[in-house]
C-alpha cells in the first residue's frame, strides 16, 4: 500500500482558475504534514505546513482531515508561475524525522 | 538567505566506480539528510545524520552507501560501487533543530551511472 497517494495529474488550468489537489496517507500515526513544490529537475521547496485547523497563506489554503487521513491544497487565482509539481509530504513524528513524499501532482497554468 | 549547496551538479560515472557527493548544509543546522529521486519517481529518504552519527536509514541505504561529516561544514554521501539503478537525483537537506521538521533542500546532484 502506497504511503502517500496523490492524483498525478496533469492539471491544466487557465490563469485565474481555482484548483484543488488531494492527498491521502496510510500511516495514521503521522504527525506532520506539508505541501512542497518542485519545479522541473529542481529541489523540493516547502510551500506550507498543514495544521489540523487548516491554514492559509495568500492564495494557498491547506486542510487536514486526520480521521480520513486526507490532506488538501487549494490554489486560488492561479498564476503562470504556479506551474510546478506539488508534493504531499508527511512525517511520522514532529521534529527530526524522515519526510515521506507522494509522487506529486503536476499543475500547468495556461495563459 | 542561507542555503544548502551541493557539488557537483552532475556526476557521470562508470558502473562499479565509487562516487562521493558533497553537501554544505546551512551553517547553524544540526540535522542532515540525504534523499534521492529516480527520474519520474517520488523523492525517497536515504539517511539522516545528527551529532556525527546516523540517526535513521532506509532499506535503500545498504552497505554500498556511507555518510560522513569530515569537517564542520561538509556532509558527504559515498556510494562504493555504483550500479545502473543508482542513477538518480540526490538531494541533501538540513534542519535547524529537533523541534523543527522544516527541511531545506539543496539543488541536488544528478548522478548518471553508465
Amino acid at each position: 500500500r502506497k504511503e502517500v497517494e496523490q492524483d498525478p495529474g496533469p492539471f491544466n488550468v487557465p490563469e485565474g482558475a481555482t484548483v484543488a489537489f488531494n492527498c491521502t496517507y496510510s500511516n495514521s500515526a503521522s504527525q506532520s504534514f506539508f505541501w512542497y513544490r518542485q519545479d522541473c529537475r529542481k529541489e523540493p521547496k516547502l510551500l506550507m505546513s498543514v495544521y489540523s485547523s487548516g491554514n492559509e497563506d495568500g492564495r494557498f489554503t491547506a486542510q487536514l482531515n486526520r480521521a480520513s487521513q486526507y490532506i488538501s491544497l487549494l490554489i486560488r487565482d492561479s498564476k503562470l508561475s504556479d506551474s510546478a509539481t506539488y508534493l504531499c509530504v508527511v512525517s511520522l513524528y514532529s521534529g527530526n524525522t524522515p519526510l515521506v513524499f507522494g509522487k506529486g501532482t503536476r499543475l500547468s497554468v495556461i495563459a | 538567505e542561507p542555503e544548502v549547496t551541493q557539488t557537483p551538479s552532475h556526476q557521470v560515472t562508470q558502473m562499479g566506480q565509487e562516487v562521493i557527493l558533497r553537501c554544505v548544509p546551512i551553517s547553524n543546522h544540526l540535522y542532515f539528510y540525504w534523499y534521492r529521486q529516480i527520474l519520474g519517481q517520488k523523492v525517497e529518504f536515504l539517511v539522516s545524520f545528527y551529532n556525527n552519527e546516523i540517526s535513521e536509514k532506509s532499506e535503500i541505504f545498504d552497505d554500498q552507501f556511507s555518510v560522513e561529516r569530515p569537517d564542520g561544514s561538509n556532509f558527504t554521501l559515498k556510494i562504493r560501487s555504483t550500479k545502473l539503478e543508482d542513477s538518480a537525483m540526490y538531494f541533501c537537506a538540513s534542519t535547524i533543530s529537533s523541534r523543527s521538521n522544516e527541511q531545506f533542500f539543496g539543488p541536488g546532484t544528478r548522478l548518471t551511472v553508465l
